[in-house]
């Protein structure tokens, strides 16, 4: 069985420039959660998504957006970038939270 | 406010000894728990969860949980630890409150195991 894909695995952004980060959930998870994780800030939660529908959203600027496909597949866009926005971005897909996520192997963003 | 605390941030033990890395939580209601390992790298990893029934519940890779509700800890433990077990352990709360659900995460611990 695939696990949560993400793309791409690496990325270099300049300051100003935009960039699109894409998640493919597990087949038959709708919700997918991503998070945003820095060694000074630790794993921070961005938003979830559950059957293409917003459910939840995290302490971030609305230069972070995202969105969810009918076929679950999410993609998190973040414009604007900043020196501050270099971080590993995780995607996670679920069933339900309560049954626990898999994550992805992530998307390593160095805005320079 | 709603928290789940990990208050070591590393924890050093000899290979072959027990290990416990703790996990203690502030949240109204019940909610579930979760283990997850993240090894260099690579996303996070689900070890366990409790939801309900025995305290005591077991996961991935020889990994253990006790679940605390008096003390509201999770303690994650391992009878012998292994070098390869050293990663960064993530606890997490689940919880559902008035239609709203909220996933919180600790803010990690290095585990060491030193040969």
């Amino acid at each position: 069985k695939a696990g949560v894909t993400q793309t791409p695995r690496y990325l270099i952004k300049t300051r100003g420039q935009q960039v699109t980060l894409s998640c493919s959930p597990i087949s038959g998870h709708r919700s997918v959660s991503w998070y945003q994780q820095t060694p000074g800030q630790g794993l921070q939660f961005l938003f979830e998504y559950f059957s293409e529908t917003q459910r939840n959203k995290g302490n971030f600027p609305g230069r972070f957006s995202g969105r969810q496909f009918s076929n679950s597949r999410s993609e998190m866009n973040v414009s604007t970038l900043e020196l501050g926005d270099s971080a590993l971005y995780l995607c996670a897909s679920s069933i339900d939270a309560n049954y626990g996520y898999t994550f992805g192997s992530g998307t390593r963003l160095t805005v320079v | 406010a709603q928290s789940v605390a990990q208050p070591e941030d590393q924890v050093n033990v000899a290979e072959g000894n027990p290990l416990t890395v703790k996990c203690t939580y502030s949240v109204s209601g019940n909610p579930y728990l979760f283990w997850y390992v993240q090894y260099p790298n690579r996303g996070l990893q689900f070890l366990l969860k409790y939801i309900t029934g025995d305290n005591l519940v077991k996961g991935s890779y020889g990994f253990e949980a006790e679940f605390n509700k008096s003390q509201t800890s999770f303690h994650l433990k391992k009878p012998s630890a292994l070098v390869s077990d050293s990663a960064l352990y993530f606890c997490a709360v689940s919880l559902t409150t008035s239609g709203t659900y909220k996933y919180i995460f600790g803010t990690g611990t290095r585990l060491k195991v030193l040969a």
